[in-house]
């Protein structure tokens, strides 16, 4: 079975520190993408970064970058100098190249920056 | 603007009774789906669409239908809503390249009681 675990349902920081949130996911498959989506209160899923199972090197996008070591199977999102306009739901899902191309998701780590 | 729209936002209704929850997306995407979200569980695919009159079951199908009769609306019809199929609805779309993921509607909180 294809699984995505997030180990920390919740956390919390102070405004303008770092923060990574983890992911480990479990697949046969060799070819996939990587997403992170942002769940803030307003419900919208806003997709934070992406990342293809064939690049070595790691996404960044601003303030949000990734580690992914495929041979761990793990894919954790790192949040710099973070805002209070971060607090939200963090889903971490990955994609199989197949004919559905479904999203696969975890269940999600809410993260709380505090002023 | 590229969007997903999804009505109603909200909708509480009994069991039993018949709803339809409409999703349309004006950015001529081939492929729709329908996920639901449970705390704990993150979002489960529903029923997917490839193109027009192509749907096929995701994980969850149980107690929903589905139509793809155009391109842009894909309706999610649930014919004896029970109260556990209470869930947070998304309906989503995406381009032909799958890596750049879906763009999601703004969600339909339903409550069966």
């Amino acid at each position: 079975a294809q699984t995505v675990t997030q180990s920390q349902p919740e956390m919390s920081v102070q405004e303008a520190e770092t923060v990574t949130l983890s992911c480990t996911y479990d697949t046969s498959e060799n070819n996939y993408y990587l997403f992170w989506y942002k769940q803030p209160p307003s419900r919208q899923m806003i997709l934070v970064i992406r990342q293809e199972a064939y690049k070595q090197q790691n996404a960044t996008e601003n303030r949000f970058s990734v580690n992914f070591q495929k041979a761990a199977k793990s894919f954790s999102l790192k949040i710099s100098d973070s805002q209070l306009g971060d607090t939200a739901m963090y889903f971490c899902a990955f994609m199989i190249m197949d004919s559905n191309y479904q999203l696969i998701w975890g269940a999600g780590t809410k993260l709380i920056i505090k002023p | 603007e590229a969007q997903v729209t999804q009505n109603p936002r909200y909708l509480i209704t009994v069991t039993g009774k018949k709803l339809t929850v409409t999703c349309s997306q004006n950015m001529n995407h081939e492929y729709m789906s329908w996920y639901r979200q449970d705390p704990g569980l993150g979002l489960r695919q529903i029923y997917y669409s490839m193109n027009v009159e192509v749907t096929d079951k995701g994980d969850v199908p149980e107690g929903y239908k589905v139509s793809r009769k155009e391109k842009r609306n894909f309706p999610l019809i649930l014919e004896s809503p029970s109260p556990n199929q209470t869930s947070l609805y998304f309906c989503a779309s995406r381009r032909d390249r799958p890596n750049y993921g879906y763009t999601f509607g703004s969600g339909t909180r339903l409550t069966v009681v």
